[in-house]
């Protein structure tokens, strides 16, 4: 069981670029989430999805874009890079929100120069 | 809007009790109390739930008092391997969990 996949784990990017983080998960839970984590600064919640075709904006969703065409997965986009934006990723999921347990991805390594 | 408070980092010593206290403020009626921990490099991990009093597993107990303004997450007996951030996180408007930024516990030799 696989549990919460993203991919890639490393990605260095130039300013201005664009790219895709995806998330997929086997647990047919029908919540997802996308977090960065910076320095002293904890866990920031991105976006979030609370099931297929459904998206809905964070904490700091400026500069992202995410969709959730199919339950399993949950894609992270950036449109235009920009060093800010440099941080580890995390996407999770879990079965619904009350319940308070959600599962990590191991996490993304974004580097935007 | 909910909160948690709980310190910025503890040190112990292997085989040690630790206890690690997070304060909830404006908990919902309804809600979990959860900890995560999280090793460097790695995303954070369930480790524990409660609603009220005791709960226990094999990783960790968790006491929450009657009044359910904090709770207090205990690692018996710790190793090396338990060096790692605990959060202890709150359920913000939308509800999403906020991490906050967690207790960095160090265990020594």
């Amino acid at each position: 069981n696989a549990g919460v996949t993203q991919t890639p784990k490393f990605r260095v990017l130039k300013t201005g670029q664009s790219m895709t983080l995806l998330c997929a998960q086997d647990m047919n839970h029908e919540y997802m989430y996308w977090y960065r984590q910076d320095p002293g600064m904890g866990l920031r919640l991105i976006h979030y999805s609370v099931g297929e075709g459904t998206t809905a904006k964070g904490e700091v969703p400026d500069g992202y874009n995410v969709s959730r065409l199919k339950k399993q997965n949950f894609l992270l986009g950036l449109e235009s890079a920009a060093p800010s934006q440099t941080s580890v990723y995390f996407c999770a999921s879990s079965p619904e929100v009350k319940v308070g347990t959600i599962y990590f991805g191991e996490g993304s390594w974004l580097t935007v120069v | 809007l909910a909160k948690t408070t709980q310190p910025i980092s503890m040190d112990s010593y292997e085989g040690q009790e630790v206890n690690i206290t997070c304060s909830h403020n404006n908990i919902a009626t309804n809600d979990y109390i959860t900890w995560y921990q999280q090793f460097p490099s790695q995303g954070p991990r369930f480790i524990i739930q409660g609603y009220k009093t005791k709960v226990t597993n094999e990783v960790a107990s968790l006491f929450i008092p009657a009044d359910r303004k904090s709770s207090t997450l205990s690692l018996p007996r710790v190793s090396l391997s338990d060096t790692a951030v605990y959060y202890c996180p709150t359920r913000g408007s939308q509800g999403n969990l906020i991490f906050g930024k967690g207790t960095k516990l160090s265990v020594k030799p």
